[in-house]
């Protein structure tokens, strides 16, 4: 089973909204990834997870805040966001960062949150 | 930092030809690994291929192959007797093994019947 799974698929919100964002996987994984997908262009690196750690932020705005409960699980907590946020989301997961090999570093992507702000 | 360059936007192919999706790439580490990932209109993106860069020989899955030229650093995707599945956008990407994953621009592939 190589499956990452996103929830919700779409999400509509207004500016002073706050919504959260899932995603998880029971592949045993222990690293975490969200990146922000515009139109037409790559997925950009948000946020990673190494053993429920936050390890990497890449500048993200604070009205992101990522959240890992626990080894299978992440979150991304919107709040207060702009309709320049408005992206595909995606998630990500690999196994054991701490080791070495060509394997464990392969990312296994969620579908996808279609995020609009209006 | 790592730069991923994928110069070619739109490709397009006749169902059963080959093409070939070019890829380069910017780096001063010695060990690192290399991808082709896969995204269509389902927008869930599918890894295609692999190569570690410590390995002389060109990984190959099925249909799909790499030309790997490490000193010139550069990582092309051949696909072969294309489907009409294969329409989507590649990606090529680089991680260091540090979870710096960095994808290319993409390039998308049309599969004419």
């Amino acid at each position: 089973d190589t499956e990452v799974t996103q929830t919700p698929k779409h999400l509509v919100m207004g500016m002073t909204n706050k919504k959260s964002l899932k995603c998880e996987q029971h592949m045993g994984h222990r690293a975490m990834y969200w990146y922000k997908q515009k139109a037409k262009k790559p997925p950009e690196l948000m946020f990673v997870y190494s053993y429920e750690k936050l390890s990497i932020n890449e500048s993200v705005p604070s009205r992101f805040s990522p959240e890992c409960p626990n080894s299978s699980l992440l979150n991304l907590h919107l709040h207060a966001l702009q309709p320049e946020d408005s992206a595909l989301y995606l998630c990500a997961s690999s196994q054991d960062l701490l080791l070495w090999g060509g394997a464990k570093n392969i990312q296994y992507f969620g579908a996808g949150t279609r995020l609009s702000v209006l | 930092a790592q730069t991923v360059t994928q110069s070619q936007p739109e490709m397009s192919v006749q169902e059963a030809e080959t093409v070939t999706l070019s890829c380069t790439y910017d780096t001063s580490e010695s060990d690192y690994y290399l991808f082709w990932y896969k995204q269509p209109p389902s927008r869930q993106m599918i890894l295609v291929i692999r190569q570690e860069a410590y390995k002389q020989q060109n990984a190959t899955e099925n249909r799909f192959s790499v030309n790997f030229q490490k000193a010139a650093k550069s990582f092309s995707l051949k696909i072969s007797d294309s489907q009409l599945g294969d329409a989507a956008m590649y990606f090529c990407a680089y991680s260091s093994g540090n979870n710096d994953m960095r994808f290319g621009a993409g390039t998308r592939l049309t599969v004419k019947p």
